[in-house]
Parts: C-alpha cells; sequence; structure tokens
C-alpha cells in the first residue's frame, strides 16, 4: 500500500511566480516530515522539515504547511527560480522510527 | 574524502550476473541504508542496518543481499541480476539519536541490466 502520495508526477512555473507541491499520507502515526530536493546525477538533499506539532514551517523561500485532519502537506516556494528546477521527494517518519518513507516525487520545471 | 561514496556510479551487467554495489561514509554512522529509485515509484528502501553486523529488509528487499563487518562499509549484491532490478541506487547513513534531516545521500549508481 501506499503510504505517501505524490500525485503531481511534473510541474512547471514561471521564474518568480509561487510552486506548490503536494503530498499525502495514509498513517496517523506518522509525526515527522521533510522534503527533499534532487538534482539529476546528484543524492537526494534535505531541504526543510516539519513536526505535527507545528502546522507551518518557514525557511527564506521554502515554507511547509501541514494539515494532519487531512494528512496532507504542501511545499510553496515563492519566488521560485530556476535553480529550483529538481525531483522535490516528500518523505514521513515517525519521530521514534528509524526510517523514512518517501513519495514519488515532483519534477519541479521553473521556466525562466 | 569525508562524506557517502557510492561505487561505481554507472554499471551496466546482463541478466543473471552477480553485482555488488559498494557504499562508504567517513563519518562512522550506525545508519545506513539502500533505496532505489524508479520513476513512478520514488524512493524505495531495500535494506538498512543499524549497526555493524545488524541489518534488517526493507520495502522491497527480493533479491538483494547486503552485509556490514565494518561501520563504514555496506555493500549491495544482486546475486542473479534481472532486468527489473534496472534502477538507480542511492546509499544513505545517519547516526541515531540525531534528527532525520541528517540522512545523508551518496551521489548513486545508475545501474542498467541488459
Amino acid at each position: 500500500d501506499q503510504q505517501v502520495k505524490q500525485n503531481s508526477p511534473s510541474l512547471s512555473v514561471q521564474e518568480g511566480r509561487i510552486s506548490i507541491l503536494n503530498c499525502d499520507y495514509t498513517n496517523s502515526m506518522f509525526d515527522y516530515f521533510l522534503w527533499y530536493k534532487k538534482y539529476p546525477a546528484e543524492g537526494p538533499t534535505f531541504l526543510i522539515s516539519i513536526s505535527s506539532i507545528k502546522d507551518k514551517n518557514e525557511d527564506g523561500r521554502f515554507t511547509v504547511f501541514l494539515n494532519k485532519s487531512a494528512k496532507h502537506l504542501s511545499l510553496h516556494i515563492v519566488p521560485s527560480q530556476p535553480g529550483d528546477s529538481a525531483v522535490y521527494f516528500c518523505a514521513v517518519t515517525r519521530t521514534s522510527g528509524s526510517r523514512l518513507t518517501f513519495g514519488e516525487g515532483t519534477q519541479l520545471t521553473v521556466n525562466p | 574524502d569525508a562524506g557517502i561514496t557510492q561505487s561505481p556510479r554507472y554499471k551496466i551487467t546482463e541478466t543473471g550476473r552477480q553485482v555488488t554495489l559498494m557504499c562508504h561514509q567517513t563519518w562512522s554512522h550506525s545508519y545506513m541504508f539502500w533505496y532505489r529509485q524508479d520513476l513512478g515509484h520514488g524512493l524505495r528502501l531495500i535494506y538498512y542496518s543499524a549497526a555493524a553486523d545488524i541489518t534488517d529488509k526493507g520495502e522491497v528487499p527480493d533479491g538483494y543481499v547486503v552485509s556490514r563487518s565494518k561501520t563504514e562499509n555496506f555493500p549491495l549484491t544482486l546475486e542473479s541480476a534481472t532486468r527489473s532490478q534496472t534502477s538507480v541506487y542511492f546509499c544513505a547513513s545517519r547516526e541515531p539519536g540525531l534528527a532525520m534531516e541528517t540522512q545523508y545521500f551518496g551521489p548513486g549508481t545508475r545501474l542498467l541490466v541488459l
């Protein structure tokens, strides 16, 4: 069963506009959520995270929102830049756990 | 070099051959992980290890074998490669007790099974 779903395989936005990437999870036991960014021919790198005790976490141009009742999180990038073009993975886990469970990824393309 | 490295970076093999992908980390992290990345599936955990000589299955372990005789190395072996194992493989490591954000990934090995 797919515990984490990113329903949009790809997203294209114009430079300067907002990018919104979405992620849904099924298990309410998950209480820690992360976003990773991956460029071609490189490994994923950590971008931003949020604990279930919060509903928003902001780091510069990146903001993650968590809606626990809907089991949904989203990543907002404002303003989007061409260098943000990458695959974005959401990942979920339990704070007490040792493993991350990843979504399918969304390919973001930011057009100049 | 400090960090986590994988070798080879690219590998072409034939169905039925044995292939070993290497992973080496210099931080002495206790946890190490192997993932595969496939279109439409994202990153799926193959095997992980909590310490030397301790390994456990992930989501998709069939067809793979791991070992961990030394903390810094975590090789992944495909005993008899199949075309369905064509994928990009990522190794990762992390120290337990620290935040998940401290899980670092290697650069990946792109494997093609003909």
